[in-house]
Protein backbone atom coordinates (compact mmCIF):
# COMPACT_ATOMS: atom_id res chain seq x y z
CA UNK A 1 0.00 0.00 0.00
CA UNK A 2 1.26 3.46 -0.42
CA UNK A 3 2.46 6.24 2.18
CA UNK A 4 2.99 9.11 2.34
CA UNK A 5 5.82 10.96 4.89
CA UNK A 6 6.08 14.54 6.33
CA UNK A 7 8.80 15.89 8.57
CA UNK A 8 9.00 17.86 10.61
CA UNK A 9 5.28 17.78 12.22
CA UNK A 10 6.10 20.99 13.99
CA UNK A 11 9.01 23.62 13.65
CA UNK A 12 9.34 27.12 15.27
CA UNK A 13 11.82 29.24 13.28
CA UNK A 14 13.32 33.01 13.30
CA UNK A 15 12.67 35.04 10.73
CA UNK A 16 15.44 35.17 8.16
CA UNK A 17 15.89 31.80 8.89
CA UNK A 18 16.30 28.75 5.81
CA UNK A 19 13.61 26.41 5.64
CA UNK A 20 13.34 23.17 4.77
CA UNK A 21 10.79 20.05 4.86
CA UNK A 22 11.00 17.00 3.46
CA UNK A 23 7.60 14.81 2.28
CA UNK A 24 8.53 10.86 0.54
CA UNK A 25 6.22 8.44 -0.79
CA UNK A 26 6.39 4.69 -0.65
CA UNK A 27 4.57 2.02 -2.72
CA UNK A 28 3.79 3.95 -5.68
CA UNK A 29 6.08 5.31 -8.98
CA UNK A 30 5.79 8.40 -10.68
CA UNK A 31 2.86 10.06 -8.33
CA UNK A 32 1.81 13.72 -8.91
CA UNK A 33 3.22 15.66 -5.90
CA UNK A 34 2.12 18.70 -4.41
CA UNK A 35 2.58 21.34 -1.48
CA UNK A 36 -0.31 22.96 0.22
CA UNK A 37 -0.27 25.63 3.08
CA UNK A 38 -2.76 26.30 5.26
CA UNK A 39 -3.12 29.49 6.81
CA UNK A 40 -4.74 29.58 10.52
CA UNK A 41 -8.75 29.94 9.66
CA UNK A 42 -8.59 29.53 6.10
CA UNK A 43 -8.36 27.25 3.29
CA UNK A 44 -5.54 25.08 1.27
CA UNK A 45 -3.65 26.89 -1.21
CA UNK A 46 -1.57 25.14 -3.31
CA UNK A 47 1.79 26.21 -3.52
CA UNK A 48 3.77 24.01 -6.02
CA UNK A 49 2.90 20.73 -7.97
CA UNK A 50 5.57 18.19 -9.99
CA UNK A 51 4.70 15.41 -12.08
CA UNK A 52 8.07 14.31 -12.55
CA UNK A 53 12.02 14.72 -11.19
CA UNK A 54 12.79 17.75 -12.20
CA UNK A 55 9.51 18.90 -12.84
CA UNK A 56 8.12 21.80 -10.68
CA UNK A 57 5.48 24.26 -11.11
CA UNK A 58 4.30 26.92 -8.85
CA UNK A 59 0.98 28.55 -8.65
CA UNK A 60 1.93 31.68 -6.92
CA UNK A 61 4.45 33.76 -6.39
CA UNK A 62 6.07 33.71 -3.04
CA UNK A 63 9.05 33.56 -0.93
CA UNK A 64 9.35 29.46 -1.04
CA UNK A 65 10.63 27.41 -3.58
CA UNK A 66 10.60 23.33 -4.06
CA UNK A 67 12.48 20.89 -6.05
CA UNK A 68 12.01 16.99 -6.62
CA UNK A 69 15.86 15.47 -6.48
CA UNK A 70 13.69 11.94 -6.68
CA UNK A 71 10.79 10.38 -7.68
CA UNK A 72 9.26 9.84 -4.65
CA UNK A 73 10.72 12.91 -2.67
CA UNK A 74 9.31 16.38 -2.62
CA UNK A 75 11.23 19.37 -0.62
CA UNK A 76 9.68 22.88 0.12
CA UNK A 77 12.99 25.21 0.86
CA UNK A 78 12.82 28.95 1.63
CA UNK A 79 16.60 30.99 1.53
CA UNK A 80 15.06 33.48 4.29
CA UNK A 81 11.85 32.82 6.34
CA UNK A 82 8.97 35.65 6.91
CA UNK A 83 6.10 36.01 9.67
CA UNK A 84 3.85 35.53 6.37
CA UNK A 85 5.21 32.39 5.86
CA UNK A 86 3.74 30.90 8.88
CA UNK A 87 1.25 27.81 8.41
CA UNK A 88 0.34 24.58 8.10
CA UNK A 89 2.09 22.90 5.10
CA UNK A 90 0.65 19.83 3.75
CA UNK A 91 1.99 17.46 1.25
CA UNK A 92 0.28 15.08 -0.71
CA UNK A 93 0.57 12.51 -3.68
CA UNK A 94 -2.20 11.57 -6.32
CA UNK A 95 -1.38 8.98 -8.78
CA UNK A 96 -2.08 8.79 -12.51
CA UNK A 97 -3.21 11.32 -14.97
CA UNK A 98 -7.00 10.49 -14.49
CA UNK A 99 -9.55 12.06 -11.93
CA UNK A 100 -8.04 10.44 -8.98
CA UNK A 101 -7.78 11.73 -5.05
CA UNK A 102 -5.10 13.10 -3.50
CA UNK A 103 -3.68 11.45 -0.45
CA UNK A 104 -2.47 13.96 2.64
CA UNK A 105 1.08 13.51 4.63
CA UNK A 106 0.10 14.91 7.66
CA UNK A 107 1.43 17.91 8.05
CA UNK A 108 4.27 20.29 9.53
CA UNK A 109 2.92 22.94 11.83
CA UNK A 110 5.17 26.17 10.87
CA UNK A 111 6.03 28.99 13.07
CA UNK A 112 8.03 31.67 12.51
CA UNK A 113 8.81 34.42 15.14
CA UNK B 1 -8.50 31.53 -10.48
CA UNK B 2 -11.04 29.20 -8.87
CA UNK B 3 -14.45 30.49 -7.05
CA UNK B 4 -15.15 28.19 -4.19
CA UNK B 5 -17.60 28.81 -1.57
CA UNK B 6 -18.54 27.26 1.18
CA UNK B 7 -20.65 28.29 4.05
CA UNK B 8 -17.82 29.17 6.98
CA UNK B 9 -20.00 27.15 9.71
CA UNK B 10 -23.09 24.98 10.44
CA UNK B 11 -24.15 23.38 13.40
CA UNK B 12 -26.38 20.28 13.46
CA UNK B 13 -27.50 17.63 16.10
CA UNK B 14 -26.16 14.67 16.84
CA UNK B 15 -28.47 11.76 15.20
CA UNK B 16 -30.24 14.47 12.57
CA UNK B 17 -28.98 14.40 8.75
CA UNK B 18 -27.18 18.00 7.38
CA UNK B 19 -25.90 19.04 3.94
CA UNK B 20 -22.97 21.45 3.25
CA UNK B 21 -23.20 23.28 0.17
CA UNK B 22 -20.69 24.11 -2.20
CA UNK B 23 -20.70 26.38 -5.26
CA UNK B 24 -17.74 27.00 -7.72
CA UNK B 25 -16.49 28.68 -10.88
CA UNK B 26 -14.03 27.29 -13.06
CA UNK B 27 -12.96 26.50 -16.44
CA UNK B 28 -11.24 23.15 -17.18
CA UNK B 29 -13.87 21.62 -14.47
CA UNK B 30 -12.96 17.48 -14.26
CA UNK B 31 -14.64 16.84 -11.10
CA UNK B 32 -15.07 17.59 -7.46
CA UNK B 33 -13.87 16.17 -4.28
CA UNK B 34 -14.68 16.50 -0.59
CA UNK B 35 -12.35 15.93 1.78
CA UNK B 36 -13.09 15.86 6.13
CA UNK B 37 -10.38 17.28 7.95
CA UNK B 38 -10.15 17.55 11.98
CA UNK B 39 -8.45 20.26 14.04
CA UNK B 40 -4.53 20.05 13.58
CA UNK B 41 -4.90 16.95 11.49
CA UNK B 42 -4.68 16.22 7.71
CA UNK B 43 -7.71 16.19 5.22
CA UNK B 44 -8.63 12.90 4.39
CA UNK B 45 -10.55 11.83 0.94
CA UNK B 46 -14.69 10.88 1.52
CA UNK B 47 -15.85 11.20 -1.96
CA UNK B 48 -15.81 12.49 -5.31
CA UNK B 49 -18.17 13.14 -8.41
CA UNK B 50 -17.37 13.52 -11.71
CA UNK B 51 -20.19 13.39 -13.36
CA UNK B 52 -23.77 15.12 -12.59
CA UNK B 53 -25.87 13.18 -9.79
CA UNK B 54 -25.80 11.68 -6.37
CA UNK B 55 -22.78 9.29 -5.38
CA UNK B 56 -23.58 7.28 -1.69
CA UNK B 57 -20.79 5.96 0.37
CA UNK B 58 -22.17 4.65 3.62
CA UNK B 59 -23.37 8.08 5.77
CA UNK B 60 -21.95 10.24 3.29
CA UNK B 61 -23.36 11.38 -0.25
CA UNK B 62 -22.24 13.73 -2.70
CA UNK B 63 -23.87 15.45 -5.22
CA UNK B 64 -23.25 17.31 -8.31
CA UNK B 65 -24.33 19.53 -10.77
CA UNK B 66 -22.32 20.41 -13.57
CA UNK B 67 -24.39 23.25 -15.32
CA UNK B 68 -25.14 24.81 -12.05
CA UNK B 69 -21.64 24.73 -10.65
CA UNK B 70 -22.75 23.20 -7.33
CA UNK B 71 -22.06 20.65 -4.98
CA UNK B 72 -23.03 19.39 -1.47
CA UNK B 73 -22.33 16.63 1.00
CA UNK B 74 -24.87 14.80 3.06
CA UNK B 75 -24.54 13.18 6.23
CA UNK B 76 -26.79 10.96 7.73
CA UNK B 77 -26.72 10.15 11.64
CA UNK B 78 -24.97 12.27 12.54
CA UNK B 79 -21.98 11.12 15.36
CA UNK B 80 -20.10 13.13 17.65
CA UNK B 81 -17.14 12.01 15.83
CA UNK B 82 -18.49 13.85 12.58
CA UNK B 83 -17.08 17.20 14.10
CA UNK B 84 -14.79 18.14 12.03
CA UNK B 85 -14.67 20.97 8.86
CA UNK B 86 -15.32 19.60 4.94
CA UNK B 87 -13.68 20.66 1.70
CA UNK B 88 -15.14 20.94 -0.95
CA UNK B 89 -12.12 20.72 -3.92
CA UNK B 90 -12.88 21.37 -7.57
CA UNK B 91 -10.26 19.42 -9.49
CA UNK B 92 -9.32 21.56 -13.03
CA UNK B 93 -7.25 22.15 -15.40
CA UNK B 94 -7.57 25.70 -15.70
CA UNK B 95 -3.87 26.28 -14.86
CA UNK B 96 -2.32 23.61 -17.47
CA UNK B 97 -2.71 20.60 -15.67
CA UNK B 98 -5.20 18.51 -13.57
CA UNK B 99 -4.53 19.86 -9.53
CA UNK B 100 -6.91 20.37 -6.69
CA UNK B 101 -8.50 23.67 -5.95
CA UNK B 102 -10.04 23.81 -2.27
CA UNK B 103 -12.72 25.81 -1.13
CA UNK B 104 -12.07 27.21 2.87
CA UNK B 105 -13.77 25.01 4.43
CA UNK B 106 -16.69 24.49 6.50
CA UNK B 107 -16.65 23.82 10.16
CA UNK B 108 -19.26 21.64 11.35
CA UNK B 109 -19.85 21.56 15.16
CA UNK B 110 -22.42 17.99 15.92
CA UNK B 111 -24.34 19.07 19.25
CA UNK B 112 -25.49 16.31 21.54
Amino acid sequence: SQTIHQWPATLVQPVGSPLSLECTVEGTSNPNLYWYRQAAGRGLQLLFYSVGIGQISSEVPQNLSASRPQDRQFILSSKKLLLSDSGFYLCAWRGGTGVTEAFFGQGTRLTVV
Amino acid sequence: GQNIDQPTEMTATEGAIVQINCTYQTSGFNGLFWYQQHAGEAPTFLSYNVLDGLEEKGRFSSFLSRSKGYSYLLLKELQMKDSASYLCAVFSDQTGANNLFFGTGTRLTVIP
